[in-house]
């Protein structure tokens, strides 16, 4: 099961920041989180990740409570292209499993 | 470097038929994942395959079997399908090294009808 909470939607208008919480209450020490999106009919695409620093990249910024407990990830400038699901995932590097726990993630509609 | 591909994207079989699904990861990965999504369960892990071997699998019926060939193309095997096998099948490649990072296909979309 998933060791994840996310809101099932969230609605963001364009040019505004998203910002896209999630719970990880029971998460382990070598756990990571993981950030991936899915838009409609493609396949899932790699955002963000990070253990316990907050971290940015081109795409987004991923901000971590300090006990790890939950975290954020932001979409700066949020365009209608960032409609999508997004997922939230807990889970050791993939070196060592192979695989993600994927969640219901929260479906963000960004408005015009 | 082109991306992960599926083959084919669309498939209609009838219950009972076997079915095979092809990836081909991205030039150099050795990781193969593949998912099922459907909109009941969302997406689930069927199983990993790295150097043609094995490493990891999900919990699915023994129905669900997969290959990894010497090139690292993977396919993966349905026999006996069911309705509820209908379902959107993802592979996902990383490279030897890659920790974090998945590089989805686009997917085969399977109707059991």
């Amino acid at each position: 099961d998933a060791k994840t909470t996310q809101p099932p939607s969230m609605d963001c208008a364009e040019g505004r920041a998203a910002n896209l919480p999630c719970n990880h209450s029971t998460i382990s020490g070598n756990e990571y989180v993981y950030w991936y999106r899915q838009i409609h009919s493609q396949g899932p695409q790699y955002i963000i990740h990070g253990l316990k620093n907050n971290e940015t990249n081109e795409m987004a910024s991923l901000i971590i409570t300090e006990d790890r407990k939950s975290s954020t990830l932001i979409l700066p400038h949020a365009t209608l292209r960032d409609t999508a699901v997004y997922y939230c995932i807990v889970s050791p590097a993939l070196s060592n499993t192979g695989k993600l726990i994927f969640g219901q993630g929260t479906t963000l509609q960004v408005k015009p | 470097k082109a991306g992960v591909t599926q083959t084919p994207r669309y498939l209609i079989k009838t219950r009972g038929q076997q079915v095979t699904l092809s990836c081909s990861p991205i030039s150099g990965h050795r990781s193969v994942s593949w998912y099922q999504q459907t909109p009941g369960q969302g997406l689930q892990f069927l199983f990993e395959y790295f150097s043609e071997t094995q490493r990891n699998k999900g919990n699915f019926p023994g129905r669900f079997s997969g290959r990894q060939f010497s090139n690292s193309r993977s396919e993966m095997n349905v026999s006996t399908l069911e309705l509820g096998d209908s379902a959107l099948y993802l592979c996902a490649s990383r490279h030897a090294g890659g920790q974090y990072e998945q590089y989805f296909g686009p997917g085969t979309r399977l109707t059991v009808t």
